[in-house]
């Protein structure tokens, strides 16, 4: 039982680079989410999907953009890094009714330099 | 939007005592609190929630209470052990918003043997 893996674990680019984080479940799950966490703000939302095809912009979208094409696999990119986007990302999964456990991923640290 | 303030955001208590984390919210509609426990290099876990409807709720060592009218919410966690050393997080959450969770800022917890 896999649950949700992100991937890499760990990554470091450069200002400008495109970067993209991996998210996987396995549970077959309606929501997933994409969450940035940094000291002192908690987690914060940066981008939602109900369903396969259908995204929405959370609390912080600015800068990144996401995908969903299968159920599965919901994919994050940062198109051009900063500095600003130095944080642990965590990515979620929910049964998709309204008010149920979120699922949480390890987290993949990236440091952008 | 919903604004979810946490305190305190670090607390040391001795290994047998209690210890109680306090959640205030903005949005009167919220009305499903997760709280949630991180360990460290790992993803939030959920450890006990509660909706509007309820005023408390129980499991085992761990407690919330919900004050609707005051819109405060809180984690009472009785007979601590160093175990449960972690940070905790909680949040809140609106009906037809996509399952979206508001988080606080995370409460460092530290119980000393």
């Amino acid at each position: 039982d896999a649950g949700i893996t992100q991937s890499p674990r760990y990554k470091i680019t450069e200002t400008g680079r495109q970067v993209t984080l991996m998210c996987h479940q396995t549970w077959s799950h309606s929501y997933m989410f994409w969450y940035r966490q940094d000291l002192g703000h908690g987690l914060r939302l940066i981008y939602y999907s109900a369903a396969a095809d259908i995204t929405d912009k959370g609390e912080v979208p600015d800068g990144y953009v996401v995908s969903r094409s299968k159920t599965e696999n919901f994919p994050l990119t940062l198109e051009s890094a900063t500095r600003s986007q130095t944080s642990v990302y965590f990515c979620a999964s929910s049964i998709g009714e309204t008010n149920t456990e979120a699922f949480f991923g390890q987290g993949t640290r990236l440091t952008v330099v | 939007g919903e604004n979810v303030e946490q305190h305190p955001s670090t607390l040391s208590v001795q290994e047998g005592d209690s210890a109680v984390i306090k959640c205030t919210y903005s949005d009167s509609a919220s009305n499903y609190f997760p709280w949630y426990k991180q360990e460290l290099g790992k993803g939030p876990q959920l450890i006990i929630d509660i909706r509007s409807n309820v005023g408390e709720k129980k499991d085992q060592r761990i407690a919330v209470t919900l004050n609707k009218t005051a819109k405060h919410f809180s984690l009472h966690i009785t007979e601590t052990q160093p175990e449960d050393s972690a940070v905790y997080f909680c949040a809140a959450s609106l009906t037809n918003t996509g399952n979206q969770f508001y988080f606080g800022t995370g409460t460092s917890l530290t119980v000393i043997p």
